[in-house]
């Protein structure tokens, strides 16, 4: 068990709709990043938080958005879902944003099937 | 710009048998390497990190890595393979350049399958 807490484990929904992924930092750990795994792409980075700001950007489509609270949690918002989006949503923390010495902890993923 | 690129897509072993799984890399920079481990409907477990001590690494599960600068090269080996070691591997840098907040950069995997 990494600590980092993601819910819900499964999601499926239709073409259009809009999700919300929810994800709890390890104790102590300021940074959140998301991920998404996909069969073709393989795993991608999506957009990092720290302390509450974002502080990088990837491969993030303009449909998806996130944030991080004052509690350090975070949601990954996905809206107008496309068949595409179907994939496995990773987030991960560790205790700072730079330093790329420090790893990242990963949660157990969100599956999300889009119909 | 950094990268992995993991040479085999597909490894198999006999149990018993030393495992090895190739990866390559791309760094402008001095770089942080790690190897994750996902096994089949699990989440990412990290395995072991380079960070520019010593170049070889020991991680968990009797997992280790060598560093060789001269080959851009970080692969991960095992003396003897177990049957639970069957999951897929990633290795991956850390993007260390300027406002990427080290981010992950992973190669496209390698599935290892071990055979009783």
């Amino acid at each position: 068990d990494s600590g980092v807490t993601q819910t819900p484990k499964h999601l499926i929904t239709a073409t259009g709709q809009r999700v919300t992924l929810r994800c709890s930092p390890r104790s102590g750990d300021l940074s959140v990043y998301w991920y998404q795994q996909s069969l073709d792409q393989g795993l991608q980075f999506l957009i990092q938080y720290y302390n509450g700001e974002e502080r990088a950007k990837g491969n993030i489509l303009e449909r998806f958005s996130a944030q991080q609270f004052p509690d350090l949690h975070s949601e990954l918002n996905l809206s107008s879902l496309e068949l595409g989006d179907s994939a496995l949503y990773f987030c991960a923390s560790s205790v700072r944003d730079r330093g790329s010495t420090y790893e990242q902890y990963f949660g157990p993923g969100t599956r999300l099937t889009v119909t | 710009a950094q990268s992995v690129t993991q040479l085999d897509s597909h490894v198999s072993v006999s149990e018993g048998t030393p495992v090895l799984l190739r990866c390559n890399y791309s760094s402008s920079y001095s770089p942080s390497l790690f190897w994750y481990v996902q096994h089949p409907n699990k989440g990412l477990q990290l395995l072991l990190k380079y960070t520019s001590a010593a170049t070889l690494v020991k991680g968990i599960n009797g997992f280790e890595a060598e560093f060789k600068k001269s080959e851009t090269s970080f692969h991960l080996t095992k003396p003897s393979a177990h049957m639970s070691d069957a999951a897929e591997y990633f290795c991956v840098v850390s993007d260390a350049s300027y406002n990427q907040g080290g981010k992950l950069i992973f190669g496209q995997g390698t599935e290892l399958s071990v055979k009783p």
